[in-house]
C-alpha cells in the first residue's frame, strides 16, 4: 500500500518569505501525487498534481512542487508567502485498492503567515 | 455550476439519534465518496460509489450507510450516532476513478455527537 508522510504539522513563515511544506511518499511504482489546500471552514481545493510528466509541477497561486524519485519526496514551495496562503495543506497519493484508485491523505500541515 | 453541495453545514446530535448528511453534485460525475476529517489524521474514506446503484466500503465504514439512486446524490446515513462520530465530513466527486483524477470537494458538515 502507498502512503504519504507530511513531516511538519505546523509551519509559520513571515509574509514575503519562502514557503516549504514537506511531503514524503512510499510507493512500489510511479505514483500520482497531489497537493490540496483547505482554507478555514472551506472544502479542499486542488493546488497541483504530479502524473509522471514533468517533475517540476506548477500550480495555482504561485505554488509549485518537485517530484524527486531518489528522495521519495514531493515538497510544496512558494517563493513569497501571502497572508491569504494561511490554510491547511494536504499531500495526497493515489493508490489502487480493490480495483479502484483511491486517495490516501497525509495528516496535513497548517501554514501560518505572520504579518 | 454549484459543484458539490453538502447540507447541513453544522449539526449537533444526541447519542443514539440518526440522521442523513446530504451530498449533491451537478457535474455529472460518476465517482462520489465520503470522508471524515479528524485532527491529526487527515481525511479517511468512509464509503464510495463508482456509479448509480453501486457502493462500496472505504477505510472506516462502521456506523455509516450509503446509497446511490441517482448520479447526482450520495447521502450518508448515521443509524445510531456515537460520540466517536464527532468529526467533519466531506463529500467529494470526480469524473472517473483514474490514477490522476482530480476530486472536487464540498464545504463539509461539522457534526457533534453529545
Amino acid at each position: 500500500a502507498q502512503s504519504v508522510t507530511q513531516l511538519d504539522s505546523h509551519v509559520s513563515v513571515s509574509e514575503g518569505t519562502p514557503v516549504l511544506l514537506r511531503c514524503n511518499y512510499s510507493s512500489s511504482y510511479s505514483p500520482s501525487l497531489f497537493w490540496y489546500v483547505q482554507h478555514p471552514n472551506k472544502g479542499l481545493q486542488l493546488l497541483l498534481k504530479y502524473t509522471s510528466a514533468a517533475t517540476l509541477v506548477k500550480g495555482i497561486n504561485g505554488f509549485e512542487a518537485e517530484f524527486k524519485k531518489s528522495e521519495t519526496s514531493f515538497h510544496l514551495t512558494k517563493p513569497s508567502a501571502h497572508m491569504s496562503d494561511a490554510a491547511e495543506y494536504f499531500c495526497v497519493v493515489s493508490d489502487l485498492i480493490s480495483g479502484t484508485y483511491k486517495y490516501i491523505f497525509g495528516t496535513g500541515t497548517r501554514l501560518k503567515v505572520l504579518a | 455550476n454549484a459543484g458539490v453541495t453538502q447540507t447541513p453545514k453544522f449539526q449537533v446530535l444526541k447519542t443514539g439519534q440518526s440522521m442523513t448528511l446530504q451530498c449533491a453534485q451537478d457535474m455529472n460525475h460518476e465517482y462520489m465518496s465520503w470522508y471524515r476529517q479528524d485532527p491529526g489524521m487527515g481525511l479517511r474514506l468512509i464509503h464510495y460509489s463508482v456509479g448509480a446503484g453501486i457502493t462500496d466500503q472505504g477505510e472506516v465504514p462502521n456506523g455509516y450507510n450509503v446509497s446511490r439512486s441517482t448520479t447526482e446524490d450520495f447521502p450518508l446515513r448515521l443509524l445510531s450516532a456515537a460520540p466517536s462520530q464527532t468529526s467533519v465530513y466531506f463529500c467529494a466527486s470526480s469524473f472517473g476513478t483514474g490514477r490522476s483524477t482530480e476530486a472536487f470537494f464540498g464545504q463539509g458538515t461539522r457534526l457533534t455527537v453529545v
